[in-house]
């Protein structure tokens, strides 16, 4: 069973610049999270979708924005960039259930100019 | 505000050591404890988790400690090896059925010397 796939995997961005990041889910798994993980704060809760709709929302300003598809694929979007914004952002699935475990990919490691 | 604490940040140990973890949680609705592991390049993974109505669990060398009166739980690594060096994540879950939104501890970088 093929897990979670993230892509881009690197990437490099310009401050003012947006990226758009995506994420395979696990087959079967209705959940998706993502979560920002940085050396300073750590992982932080971004925003979870489930069939679609988004059921958690993080302490994130408005820049950071995503959505799921109907084949459970999710993507998240990063506006006007800032130099903070530079870290790894991973992307977990979950069969959907509320079970606390998470199937997390590799990420996607954004660096900003 | 950082509902979930942990310590050590690092840790050093010798193989066959028994490294602890710490963690404590001020936030009562936390219903479900997992803790991951990551290495290098790699995303977390899922260890083990506990419940707060046990108050200790086995996972082959991998034990969780949960005291629910003082709001803490620990991790040991029983017989550490050089291949549990690694970032050790303690996280909580609400139980109010909203979701997988996990709360992340800052993370205790574990290195097991030879």
């Amino acid at each position: 069973k093929a897990g979670v796939t993230q892509t881009p995997r690197y990437l490099i961005k310009t401050r003012g610049q947006q990226v758009t990041l995506s994420c395979s889910p696990i087959s079967g798994h209705r959940s998706v999270s993502w979560y920002q993980q940085t050396p300073g704060q750590g992982l932080q809760f971004l925003f979870e979708y489930f069939s679609e709709t988004q059921r958690n929302k993080g302490n994130f300003p408005g820049r950071f924005s995503g959505r799921q598809f109907s084949n459970s694929r999710s993507e998240m979007n990063v506006s006007t960039l800032e130099l903070g914004d530079s870290a790894l952002y991973l992307c977990a699935s979950s069969r959907g259930q509320v079970t606390g475990e998470l199937f997390f990919g590799e990420g996607s490691r954004l660096t900003v100019l | 505000q950082q509902q979930v604490k942990q310590s050590p940040q690092s840790l050093i140990v010798q193989k066959g050591g028994i490294p602890i973890i710490n963690c404590a949680y001020e936030n009562t609705a936390f219903d479900y404890f997992p803790w991951y592991q990551q290495f290098p390049g790699k995303g977390p993974a899922l260890l083990i988790a506990i419940r707060p109505d046990v108050s200790e669990k086995k996972e082959g060398r991998f034990t969780i400690s949960f005291n629910k009166s003082a709001k803490q739980f620990s991790l040991h690594i029983m017989d550490s090896q050089p291949g549990d060096s690694a970032t050790y994540f303690c996280a909580a879950l609400k139980g109010n059925n909203a979701g997988n939104m996990l709360t992340f501890g800052g993370g205790t970088r574990l290195m097991v010397k030879p």
